[in-house]
């Protein structure tokens, strides 16, 4: 049963217009998501969280949205730039779970110059 | 600040060998990960220590895999016998404590482990 899922598995976009890359939760206990950007041969890096108690939140060129009733997140990079290609992992949390993240399948940001 | 410490970065054994990894988290860390990804999925946890002690063990295959993290610092993850299925990155994270915060929760570069 897989409770974080990215449904879309790669995304290329211009540089310079906006990325939105979406992710679905099934588990109502999650209260705490966060976005990872992975480079080849690296671990992932942290890149932006939300509380399940926000519906937006805001850090330079990066926004997550959250919509609670939805069961959906998507974080949106405005302006997209060829540096941010990597893939990008959507992950969930529950705070009665012991702070481990369940993370969704990725997507894989392409931005083309 | 030096970062979460994963070896080796590659390794390749044939099937039913076994194969052991190390991971040295950030200075301090309490709470210490361990996640298998396998290629085009998302990271799974394997097992989560506080210290030297289990917090989470739920999702490791314990016929085959071990973890132990005697000192409460580094941390080894064993696989006896390897399957071909077993072949991922072996990812290993470390955050300071055991509450809320997702402050600090950093990554290694993980291990590649091709199984033959």
């Amino acid at each position: 049963d897989q409770q974080v899922k990215q449904n879309s598995p790669s995304l290329s976009v211009q540089e310079g217009r906006i990325s939105i890359l979406n992710c679905d939760y099934t588990n109502s206990m999650f209260d705490y998501f966060l976005w990872y950007k992975k480079y080849p041969a690296e671990g992932p890096t942290f890149l932006i969280s939300i509380s399940s108690i926000k519906d937006k939140n805001e850090d330079g060129r990066f926004t997550v949205f959250l919509n609670k009733s939805a069961k959906h997140l998507s974080l949106h990079i405005v302006p997209s730039q060829p540096g941010d290609s990597a893939v990008y992992f959507c992950a969930a949390s529950a705070s009665n779970a012991g702070n481990m993240l369940t993370f969704g399948g990725g997507t894989r940001l392409m931005v083309k110059p | 600040e030096a970062g979460v410490a994963q070896s080796p970065r590659y390794k390749i054994i044939e099937k039913r060998q076994s194969v052991a990894f190390w991971c040295n988290p950030i200075s301090g860390h309490a709470t210490l990960y361990w996640y298998q990804q396998i290629l085009g999925q998302g990271p799974k946890l394997l097992i989560q220590f506080q210290n030297n002690g289990v917090v989470d063990d739920s999702q490791l295959p314990k016929d085959r895999f071990s973890a132990e993290r005697l000192k409460g610092v580094d941390s080894t993850l064993k696989i006896q016998p390897a399957k071909l299925e077993d072949s991922a990155v072996y990812l290993c994270a470390s955050r300071p404590g055991t509450g809320g915060s997702y402050d600090g929760y950093t990554f290694g570069s993980g291990t590649r482990l091709t199984v033959v």
